[in-house]
């Protein structure tokens, strides 16, 4: 049984642009939720979305959105890239919305932002 | 100011032994708490989670302590092994208005033979 699934693994832009990462949840699990991970700190919550809505969203600017598709697979944008938004961003899924269940979180994809 | 801190940064402990890492924590309205083990490079891995009525959760070699009282948390691990080499990361969860989770910065656990 897969897990979660991210795509792509490794990217690297420059400043101004914008970029789109792709995450796939467990079957059967309705809830996404993206996080960002500076390197050598613990994860920020981004957003949680689940039943194709935003249910929840952590301090960040409005350059950062998302959205839930139909199969409840997600994808977070980010315009307008800074330096400061290199990082590893993790997605996780869980069955409901929330945060009471398990989240099982993806392999990340590291963004690097010259 | 909802705030998660842990205890110590980073440790260094000889293969076979116990240790004890600590977590305390600011967050309000409080859901739950919960510990992950991550890997370098790689995503978080749960661990134990605990609700408000819940002081201790075991899972396998690690068991968990909560005080809501005091709110703090501990995260303690039975004779190490090399592959417990990892950063431990403390999370709690609140519904502030929205739901919402709080992320410690971790310890770094290093497991030497």
């Amino acid at each position: 049984d897969a897990g979660v699934t991210q795509s792509p693994t490794h990217l690297i832009k420059t400043r101004g642009q914008q970029v789109t990462l792709r995450c796939s949840p467990i079957s059967g699990h309705k809830s996404v939720s993206w996080y960002q991970q500076v390197l050598g700190q613990g994860p920020q919550f981004i957003f949680q979305y689940y039943e194709k809505e935003e249910r929840g969203r952590g301090n960040f600017p409005d350059r950062f959105s998302a959205r839930q598709f139909p199969n409840y697979s997600s994808e977070l944008n980010v315009n307008a890239l800074l330096l400061g938004d290199s990082a590893l961003y993790l997605c996780a899924s869980s069955l409901r919305q929330g945060f009471t269940n398990e989240q099982f979180f993806g392999p990340g994809t590291r963004l690097t932002v010259l | 100011k909802n705030q998660v801190e842990q205890s110590p940064q980073s440790l260094i402990i000889l293969e076979g032994k116990n240790c004890t890492l600590q977590c305390n924590y600011t967050v309000s309205p409080f859901s739950n708490l919960r510990w992950y083990k991550q890997d370098t490079g790689r995503g978080p891995v749960s661990l134990t989670i605990m609700t408000f009525s819940e002081n201790t959760k075991s899972n396998g070699r690690y068991t968990a302590t909560l005080d809501a009282d005091t709110k703090q948390s501990s995260l303690h691990i039975t004779a190490s092994q090399l592959s417990d080499s990892a950063s431990y990361i403390c999370v709690v969860s609140a519904y502030t208005g929205a739901n919402n989770l709080f992320f410690g910065t971790g310890t770094r656990l290093t497991v030497i033979p």
